[in-house]
């Protein structure tokens, strides 16, 4: 059974430009977030995804958006690069969205902006 | 607002020393879950444990054992007989609000621990 796959696990971009991340959740859950790990710190959460549409959203300007598929994977989309964008993006998925749902993280996408 | 607090930024230890690690969390809701996860050098959070607000029973798993007291808003986590193999950025996380609606986490700044040989 595969876990949390994301894709590409390395990308280097330049400042300005847009890059999207991809994330296919575990088989059989319905509900993926996405988190943003600079260098040193926790992973803060970016927004969740669920029933195709963002359900909750955290402390993250526009230039963040996303999408979720029929088939549950999703992807993250950020535009107007910064350097300080820079970061491991982890998506998680999960089985629902209630408290005590149990997430499961990938292995991350670890995006340099140049 | 929630928050979680991990006050121990690195820690190093020699192999089969035991550890423990800090964990404080801020929270108004009555019903939260709290988390630990370990990540290894490659990146992926594991996850480790997960306990309710109303439970608050010890919990040893192996060489791993977790310490709930709400009295004091601490979650802490103990590795005895450490190994290298242990070494890793280990993150508690907090999960609740919106009615249990939700569950975002909110995570300390981790704590990274050094086994050596």
């Amino acid at each position: 059974d595969a876990g949390v796959t994301q894709s590409p696990t390395h990308l280097i971009k330049t400042r300005g430009q847009q890059v999207t991340l991809r994330c296919s959740p575990k088989s059989g859950h319905d509900t993926v977030s996405w988190y943003q790990q600079a260098l040193g710190q926790g992973p803060q959460f970016i927004f969740q995804y669920y029933e195709e549409e963002e359900r909750q959203r955290g402390n993250f300007p526009d230039r963040f958006s996303g999408h979720q598929f029929p088939n549950y994977s999703s992807e993250l989309n950020v535009n107007a690069l910064l350097l300080g964008d820079s970061a491991l993006y982890l998506c998680a998925s999960s089985l629902d969205r209630g408290v005590r749902a149990e997430a499961f993280f990938g292995q991350g996408t670890r995006l340099t902006v140049v | 607002a929630q928050k979680v607090t991990q006050a121990q930024t690195e820690i190093s230890v020699v192999e089969k020393e035991d550890v423990t690690l800090d964990c404080v969390y801020e929270t108004r809701d009555t019903t939260y879950y709290l988390f630990w996860y370990k990540q290894p050098p490659s990146g992926e959070l594991v996850f480790l444990i997960r306990r309710n607000s109303f439970d608050e029973q010890n919990e040893i798993s192996g060489r791993y054992s977790w310490n709930f007291q709400k009295s004091t808003s601490s979650f802490n986590f103990t590795i005895t007989a450490s190994q290298v193999v242990d070494s890793a950025v280990y993150f508690c996380a907090l999960s609740g609000g919106y009615g249990g609606a939700t569950n975002k986490l909110i995570f300390g700044t981790g704590t990274l621990l050094a086994v050596q040989p």
